[in-house]
């Protein structure tokens, strides 16, 4: 049974095209959704934490909200260094679950 | 060296061999963690780490064996690998106990390759 969901898989877009990533959870008792980077032959590197569902956090080209089921990763007007691998991870009790990761390619 | 550091980064055994992971953080965290990484699947915790104490093995084989001699070390010990045992193995550690909210600098890992 899947509690983290990550949504495309993988996803190709040309410099400039904005589009958005989903991380969707059925875990009950939310504590904190973690958005992490992850580089090729490195380890994920933190982004943001969402704690409550209407919450929004930016930074740079990147915009995360967060609902009662999903949260959403935008981004806007993408570069090539933006390319990475992008990991949702949902925390309850005492529990950290992670997604599988949306692989993200930018192209110039 | 600041942050998370892991050695080897890379790693080739064969099944009877025997090696160890390390990992070091000199960020003064309480918390240290191990998880697998493999393609396409989520992260994998293994073991979990509070004030030199395991507080949590998610049913790992026994041919993983982890040390924490102290919170700033951690260790992989690997024994009679399986090749599905091949992934990215990562370090990681955060402030204090527990998986709540709490925010896990990683390591860059250590690509394992069992023959």
């Amino acid at each position: 049974e899947d509690q983290v969901t990550q949504s495309p898989e993988a996803l190709r877009l040309q410099e400039g095209e904005s589009s958005s990533l989903n991380c969707s959870y059925t875990v009950s008792g939310l504590r904190g959704l973690f958005w992490y980077r992850q580089d090729p032959g490195k380890g994920p590197e933190f982004l943001f934490t969402l704690y409550s569902a209407g919450e929004e956090k930016e930074k740079e080209r990147l915009k995360a909200t967060l609902t009662k089921k999903e949260s959403f990763l935008h981004i806007t007007a993408p570069k090539p260094e933006d390319s990475a691998t992008y990991l949702c991870a949902v925390s309850y009790g005492n529990k950290l679950v992670f997604g599988a990761g949306t692989i993200l390619r930018v192209k110039s | 060296e600041t942050g998370v550091t892991q050695t080897p980064r890379h790693l080739v055994m064969g099944m009877t061999n025997k090696k160890s992971l390390k990992c070091e953080q000199h960020l003064g965290h309480n918390a240290m963690y191990w998880y697998k990484q493999s393609a396409k699947k989520p992260l994998e915790l293994m073991f979990v780490y509070n004030f030199k104490e395991q507080t949590e093995n998610n049913s790992v084989p026994s041919r993983f064996s982890p040390e924490c001699p102290n919170s700033s070390h951690l260790f992989l010990h690997l024994h009679t690998l399986q090749p599905e045992d091949s992934a990215l193995y990562l370090c990681a550690s955060s402030q204090v106990q527990g998986l709540g909210a709490n925010v896990l600098t990683f390591g860059a890992g250590s690509r394992l390759t069992v023959l």
